[in-house]
């Protein structure tokens, strides 16, 4: 079983919807991470969170915005989705740093989202 | 030029069968290598990070030619629990990652 955790599992949403993404992971991981990936396409980055501050947003449109309340959690608040947005949006995390290059990510199991 | 390269496949094999992936890379500094698994509609899962010496993992075998900038996967007596996409991915700066687009495997009785 995955250690970090995704709620919810499965979202359809409207594109004129308000909803949230949540993440938790308990393994004292200092770097976090979100992903979206699109059916047979890899993972792409979206933001990394180190330390609780966003370190790396990778141009994703406004209508996407992460939040880090603490080390354990992350949020993506979605707004106004477009139905190109339907995905499998992946959280990660990792050690920090060197850890990260030395260890890798541990993923999320997911949530599968559809913008109708 | 993409970050990191693979076949996509997909790679037929019969059980019991040794079959190999290559994946390329293109920044020379790049620090650290991994191999992820993933099933359809699951998440990635690590596989087994990539040592410069090379590294064995069970019927797993990884290997780093830094001068070729190629990271390779060996899969020993191919089972069919291991027909999955094995993602190749490359750490360049710390917490940013690179993914290839995968490899499919399908290993069939």
């Amino acid at each position: 079983d995955t250690e970090v955790t995704q709620t919810p599992k499965h979202l359809v949403m409207g594109m004129t919807n308000k909803k949230s993404l949540k993440c938790e992971q308990h393994m004292g991981h200092r770097a976090m991470y979100w992903y979206k990936q699109k059916a047979k396409k890899p993972p792409e980055l979206m933001f990394v969170y180190s330390y609780e501050k966003l370190s790396i947003n990778e141009s994703v449109p406004s209508r996407f915005s992460p939040e880090c309340p603490n080390s354990s959690l992350l949020n993506l608040h979605l707004h106004a989705l477009q139905p190109e947005d339907s995905a499998l949006y992946l959280c990660a995390s990792s050690q920090e740093g060197l850890g990260a290059s030395n260890y890798g990510y541990t993923f999320g199991s997911g949530t599968r989202l559809t913008v109708v | 030029r993409k970050e990191v390269e693979q076949d996509p496949g997909p790679f037929n094999v019969p059980e019991g069968a040794t079959v190999a992936f290559n994946c390329t890379y293109s920044n020379s500094a790049s620090q650290s290598f991994f191999w992820y698994r993933q099933d359809c509609r699951k998440e990635p899962k690590l596989l087994m990070s990539v040592y410069s010496s090379g590294n064995e993992d069970g019927r797993f075998t990884a290997q780093l030619n830094r001068a070729s900038q190629y990271i390779s996967l060996l899969i020993r007596d191919s089972k069919l629990s291991d027909s999955a996409t094995y993602l190749c991915v490359v750490n360049n700066n710390f917490n940013k990652f690179y993914f290839g687009s995968g490899t499919k495997l399908n290993v069939k009785p």
